[in-house]
């Protein structure tokens, strides 16, 4: 099974500040067929569901805000807040759909 | 608009049975794959069970395999997981969400979640 570790588990940013959170996945995701890596990102507001961000790591769902945005390949990941908004307080998760279905841990967002 | 309605939480027993449903509607139900995840109090997302378009293909994670059956009738537009033998550690909010056309997919729409709570 492919274990998916996000870092940190909290982190307390400034408003207008730059946010980022790490997943790392204990093998590659990147299919080489299609040259595509089976990373997404997901925000989860208190009582919420999860609402996705980002797919395929770097592609943004319609109508996320463009400050949000994915990076890296292989084995390693990257969510940044460009400038972070009240309204981005949240738990994120990435999730690896390459081989079955895993989330990370989460990683809790707040406002310092 | 997509939609997806949980419905069929509870309260049971440790040994037990639940059956959990999920409405859909604003899209072709027949074209897509679907999940369940479930997040237990104060904790992170676990993906448990999915199932392609048309109910050929399942899988489940280890802790559910042999417990929980997930299904859907195409008629209805509803995604529904059995779950027999509840253990505790089942308690969760469990939500079903909307994959691709293929497998291997992100999720792009959940639903809000039903409650199961396990518990004498």
């Amino acid at each position: 099974d492919i274990v998916m570790t996000q870092s940190p588990d909290s982190l307390a940013v400034s408003l207008g500040e730059r946010a980022t959170i790490n997943c790392k996945s204990s093998q590659s995701v990147l299919y080489s067929s299609d040259n595509k890596n089976y990373l997404a990102w997901y925000q989860q507001k208190p009582g919420q569901p999860p609402k996705l961000l980002i797919y395929w790591a770097s592609t943004r769902e319609s109508g996320v805000p463009d400050r949000f945005s994915g990076s890296g390949s292989g084995t390693d990941f990257t969510l940044t807040i460009s400038s972070l908004q009240a309204e981005d307080v949240a738990v994120y998760y990435c999730q690896q759909y390459y081989s079955s279905y895993t989330f990370g841990q989460g990683t809790k967002l707040e406002i310092k | 608009e997509v939609q997806l309605v949980e419905s069929g939480g509870g309260l049971v027993q440790p040994g037990g049975s639940l059956r959990l449903s999920c409405a859909a509607s604003g899209f072709t139900f027949s074209s897509h794959w679907m999940h369940w995840v479930r997040q237990a109090p104060g904790k992170g997302l676990v993906w448990v069970s999915c199932i392609n378009s048309d109910g050929s293909s399942t899988s489940y994670a280890d802790s559910v395999k042999g417990r929980f059956t997930i299904s859907t009738d195409n008629a209805k537009n509803t995604l529904y997981l059995q779950m027999n033998s509840l253990r505790t550690e089942d308690t969760a909010v469990y939500y079903c969400a909307r994959g691709g056309i293929y497998s291997g997919s992100h999720s792009d729409y959940w639903g809000q979640g039903t409650l199961v709570t396990v518990s004498s």
